[in-house]
């Protein structure tokens, strides 16, 4: 089984400063690894995400995460927010394996307030 | 295409009440998945559905039962509702376990 962990619930930054959110997991397989954005009242939606290959991510809305196999993390970063990158974001993660039943395993989030 | 829709959007029931949340997709995906977001938790997997014809449960499956009626559709439902179902409940749909998953835009219960 996996487990995330998100070490921030919430993250105040100016607008135009850079951010960086941290998510950590532990996992006795390979992973594959999401961040997902969650807007207010609405769902989540994909941000990016880590099957294989290189370990810096792009993702959409200028987001991007470094996948660290050693320090076990997957770090999501932005070098100059907006106002409209306000939202609840997830790190979540899932086994690589070949049986096709691994789920998905949620962090606990991480509230990203940007002050104007 | 809408992809994943949710009804209804807001419900409000007395405890003993019972309920179904509907969920459907038109991603023509296999897999599809219930699960509520309480504050603090994240989001908590009830149960799932692989593929048309199965369901299993996740990590909180108690006093949920789940149908998948088609590949389209998968619905939740409440027997009996307690206090501590009031949550937000998210369906998603991913073409396969371990793809992504897209959300619906939830359903926001409150169990009195």
């Amino acid at each position: 089984a996996q487990s995330v962990t998100q070490l921030d619930s919430q993250v105040p930054v100016f607008e135009e400063a850079p951010v960086e959110l941290r998510c950590n997991y532990s996992s006795s397989v390979s992973v594959y690894l999401f961040w997902y954005v969650q807007y207010p009242n609405q769902g989540l939606q994909l941000l990016l995400k880590y099957l294989s290959g290189s370990t810096l991510v792009k993702g959409i809305n200028g987001f991007e995460a470094e996948f660290n196999k050693s320090q076990t993390s997957f770090h999501l970063r932005k070098p100059s927010v907006h106002i409209s990158d306000t939202a609840e974001y997830f790190c979540a993660v899932s086994g690589a394996t070949n049986f096709g039943n691994e789920k998905l395993t949620f962090g606990t989030g991480t509230r990203l307030t940007i002050i104007p | 295409n809408a992809g994943v829709t949710q009804t209804p959007k807001f419900q409000v029931l007395k405890t003993g009440q019972s309920m179904t949340l509907q969920c459907a997709q038109d991603m023509n995906h296999n897999s599809m998945y219930w699960y509520r977001q309480d504050p603090g938790m994240g989001l908590r997997l009830i149960y799932y559905s692989a593929s048309e014809g199965t369901t299993d449960k996740g990590e909180v499956p108690n006093g949920y039962n789940v149908s998948r009626l088609n590949k389209r559709e998968f619905s939740l439902r409440l027997e009996s509702a307690a206090p501590s179902q009031t949550s937000v409940y998210f369906c998603a749909s991913s073409p396969g376990q371990q793809e992504t998953q897209y959300f619906g835009p939830g359903t926001r219960l409150l169990v009195l």
